[in-house]
């Protein structure tokens, strides 16, 4: 079964930091891209970030450029957010989730984990 | 970037209706573009991807269409378990973008 649970989330300051972790099962995460989605609360979706499979290529919305990285360990099967720089505005629900194997449309989801920049 | 429009924002509906969600791209994405269900608290689940092949385990009511610029995600009947929001994204560049979603609720 197919299955990614995020971790990480939590409550931090403005111009702080976070690193949110994704763990996958049930398939070999290397041939899949994978992608970090938010939600700020009662807000639509918006893209944030996404991976390739072998970790070379890496894209960033344009709000989180320069601030956030993504980077993946295939051997532990694990995808990483880190997020410096926090402004309130990256308050949400941060969703992890895995590429369908023909491009960079996602196909399953995690349960999400939630920031909260606050002072 | 390309940007996605997607209407109504919110319908209502009953039991047994057809349902139609429309996106509308900025730009010709060819036939990249996928369907998602959200209930509140949850995760999206996709439903369709490339524009009209429906995701395994989804229900045949569900069914996409469209290419280039104007896609639609119709449900034949809806069901009690429909109702949620539904959201279109479109992965032909980036950045990848999500329409605005539409909530279908209860007549």
């Amino acid at each position: 079964e197919v299955q990614m649970v995020e971790s990480g989330g939590g409550l931090v300051q403005p111009g702080g930091s976070l690193r949110l972790s994704c763990a996958a099962s049930g398939f070999t995460s290397s041939n899949y891209a994978m992608t970090w989605v938010r939600q700020a609360a009662g807000k639509g979706l918006e893209w944030v970030s996404s991976i390739g499979g072998d970790g070379t290529e890496t894209l960033y919305a344009d709000s989180v450029k320069g601030r956030f990285t993504i980077s993946r360990d295939n051997s532990k099967n694990t995808v990483h957010l880190q997020m410096n720089s926090l402004r309130a505005e990256d308050t949400a629900v941060y969703y992890c989730a895995k590429g369908d194997g023909r491009g960079w449309l996602c196909d399953y989801w995690g349960q999400g984990t939630l920031v909260t920049v606050s002072s | 970037d390309i940007q996605m429009t997607q209407s109504p924002s919110s319908l209502s509906a009953s039991v047994g209706d057809r349902v139609t969600i429309t996106c509308r791209a900025s730009q010709g994405i060819r036939n990249d573009l996928g369907w998602y269900q959200q209930k509140p608290g949850e995760a999206p689940k996709r439903l369709i991807y490339a524009a009209s092949s429906l995701q395994s385990g989804v229900p045949s009511r569900f069914s996409g269409s469209g290419s280039g610029t104007e896609f639609t995600l119709t449900i034949s009947s809806l069901q009690p378990e429909d109702f949620a929001t539904y959201y279109c994204l479109h992965h032909n560049s980036f950045p990848l973008t999500f329409g605005g979603g539409t909530k279908v609720e209860i007549k």
